[in-house]
């Protein structure tokens, strides 16, 4: 990708399983977005975390960044048939880029 | 609020058409950004505006490719010619980057439910 990879590229749980995916990115980061597509429609942004920030919590969701490492993971907890989409990670495209380029994705299953 | 509209949801042509593919961003943004999305490449950036000005389109692939914003609310992306190697979902995405410049890392961007482009 232009800018950074997820891991695993495809993951399939059972409903109320947690689902980790992992994300690293190439340049440096004021921060780092997580997006979630479904299929067929446009990505929606699900959470921000700041560079100097380690962890961040969204309801189910769970978000850590290793900037040492170039490195995010989110993680989803007790899964939902609904979560199933694929994942993004964003992140900025350079020292003061002014656009946002994203992984590679993972697509999550979760089988009811 | 409507958020981002594209048109249309889907474009089936023949190579050598002209295809135009359009965006309306969300009101008071003033980022525009194209990303082109297939199974081999991902999501690729293509170009972006700022205050209808583009300030990046090194991600646009060759000339065939163009893309204007003749105002806030308005753009467009044309293929000519479009050869099947173009056949992708284009999504458009707004946001609203702060005067410091810094604002792409900090607002979300808002995309539309793209336009599925297939050249036969």
């Amino acid at each position: 990708s232009q800018q950074g990879e997820e891991d695993p590229q495809a993951l399939s749980i059972q409903e109320g399983e947690n689902a980790t995916m992992n994300c690293s990115y190439k340049t440096s980061i004021n921060n780092l977005q997580w997006y979630r597509q479904n299929s067929g429609r446009g990505l929606v942004h699900l959470i921000l975390i700041r560079s100097n920030e380690r962890e961040k919590h969204s309801g189910r969701l769970r978000v850590t960044l290793d900037t040492s490492k170039k490195s995010s993971s989110l993680l989803i907890t007790a899964s939902r048939a609904a979560d199933t989409a694929s994942y993004f990670c964003a992140s900025r495209g350079g020292p003061g880029a002014n656009n946002l380029f994203f992984g590679t994705g993972t697509r999550l299953t979760v089988i009811p | 609020d409507a958020g981002v509209i594209q048109s249309p949801r889907h474009e089936v042509t023949e190579m050598g058409q002209e295809v135009t593919l359009r965006c309306k961003p969300i009101s008071g943004h003033n980022s525009l950004f194209w990303y082109r999305q297939t199974m081999m490449r991902g999501l690729e950036l293509l170009i972006y505006f700022n205050n209808n000005v583009p300030i990046d389109d090194s991600g646009m692939p060759e000339d065939r490719f163009s893309a204007k914003m003749p105002n806030a609310s308005f753009s467009t992306l044309k293929i000519q010619p479009s050869e099947p190697r173009d056949s992708a979902v284009y999504f458009c995405a707004s946001s609203f980057i702060g005067r410091s410049g810094r604002g792409v890392g900090n607002s979300p961007l808002h995309f539309g439910n793209g336009t599925r482009l297939t050249v036969t």
